[in-house]
Order: structure tokens, then C-alpha cells, then sequence
């Protein structure tokens, strides 16, 4: 989930189990959401993408589902690699330039 | 392709001093944006360019100055930095169709110190 503070929650999976990071959003009105993967020290990257006309959208080894209603979005990663080892952290957007980010959870992976 | 590229990678400044921080984008993307990243927060939007020759402030704008110069290059400048500027600095670029927002691309930040 998101977190407030210096203190990011934490994930920790077995290498090859499926992973679930899970995003709060906060504005009813936002239609579009992205997942971004942020390695230390280095920028934020695209994951996956969804607009709020759809509950599910499949990407290579990941799923992000939508639930409007409860305003709640998920990401699921197949087969968890020590390689998605990372912070990972979703946006949302309401139309036009300003998108809210996340804190983010950080992932760690056991070999 | 190089996508998004910031420079400098890291910089130390003394409270007072100015810099300015470079970003351009081979993407052809009409949309530039700055924001910073502190600890156990999530990226704050500092100014953004919706298109060349317009810039808009954003959540946390003071401070900052910046400047559009065409389409690829955008910068930031801080004009006289402050300890509360120390931050990683991210710049980022999009394609925004209409009103519709697309997928916004980062470079891998600056990390400025402000003494």
C-alpha cells in the first residue's frame, strides 16, 4: 500500500512466487493510472498502464487490476526474479498535466 | 534513442549559490515536466511545460525558475538554493493528446546538496 513518512512498507516475496502490491488512489475522478518501478538510484520506469474503462489490463509478466469502486488498484507480478527488486509506486491522473504519485512499497526478493 | 537525459548527475551547493539543471528528450514529446523526490515521498511536481513556449507552476514551484527553450530541452533553476532544496530532481516528458494524459518518461535524476 502507500505510506506517509520516511518509511516506505515492504514486500518481501521468495524468488519464483507471484507478487501483490497494492495503491489507495485518492481522486474519484481520475481515469488513467500507471505503475512505475524506480531502482535505486535511478528514475522511475514505466510498467503498465490502465484507463478507467477497464478493470484488467495484461502486460509481460504483470497484471494491474482496476476496482473503481472502492478505488483501489493492484499490481501483480508473475514469477517474482530478484531483478524486480525495487520501489514500486502508481500515479494517477485526472486529465491534463498534474499526476499524483505515490510514496510506493519497496519489493524485495529472496533468492 | 537516449529518451530522457538530465545533467548534471549530482551536485553540492552552498545555501545562496545558484545552478541551473538541464533536461532534454529525443521523444518528440510535446509535454516536459520537473518534479523532486524526497525520502518516503512521492514525486512533487515543481513546474511543467505543456507544450514549447508555455510553462505552469506546479505543486511546489518556489524556489524555481525555469525555461522552455524549444521542443527537446527544458531546465530548472534555482536561483538562490536553500537547505530545504536538497533533493533528487527528476525531469520527465509526455504526449498528451487532447485532454487525455500519456505515459510520462523520466531521466535518471539529479541529485542535488544544499549546505
Amino acid at each position: 500500500g502507500e505510506s506517509v513518512g520516511l518509511h516506505l512498507p515492504t514486500l518481501s516475496v521468495q524468488e519464483g512466487d507471484n507478487s501483490i502490491i497494492n495503491c489507495a488512489y485518492s481522486n474519484s475522478a481520475s481515469d488513467y493510472f500507471i505503475w512505475y518501478k524506480q531502482e535505486s538510484g535511478k528514475g522511475p520506469q514505466f510498467i503498465i498502464d490502465i484507463r478507467s474503462n477497464m478493470d484488467k489490463r495484461q502486460g509481460q509478466r504483470v497484471t494491474v487490476l482496476l476496482n473503481k469502486t472502492v478505488k483501489h488498484l493492484s499490481l501483480q507480478i508473475a514469477a517474482t526474479q530478484p531483478g524486480d527488486s525495487a520501489v514500486y509506486f502508481c500515479a494517477e491522473n485526472s486529465g491534463g498535466f498534474k499526476t499524483i504519485f505515490g510514496a510506493g512499497t519497496r519489493l524485495f526478493v529472496k533468492a | 534513442n537516449a529518451g530522457v537525459t538530465q545533467t548534471p548527475k549530482f551536485q553540492v551547493l552552498k545555501t545562496g549559490q545558484s545552478m541551473t539543471l538541464q533536461c532534454a528528450q529525443d521523444m518528440n514529446h510535446n509535454s516536459m515536466y520537473w518534479y523532486r523526490q524526497d525520502p518516503g515521498m512521492g514525486l512533487r511536481l515543481i513546474y511543467y511545460s505543456a507544450s514549447e513556449g508555455t510553462t505552469d507552476k506546479g505543486e511546489v514551484p518556489n524556489g524555481y525558475n525555469v525555461s522552455r527553450l524549444n521542443k527537446r530541452e527544458f531546465s530548472l533553476r534555482l536561483e538562490s538554493a536553500a537547505p530545504s532544496q536538497t533533493s533528487v530532481y527528476f525531469c520527465a516528458s509526455s504526449e498528451v493528446a487532447g485532454r487525455q494524459q500519456e505515459t510520462q518518461y523520466f531521466g535518471p535524476g539529479t541529485r542535488l546538496l544544499v549546505l
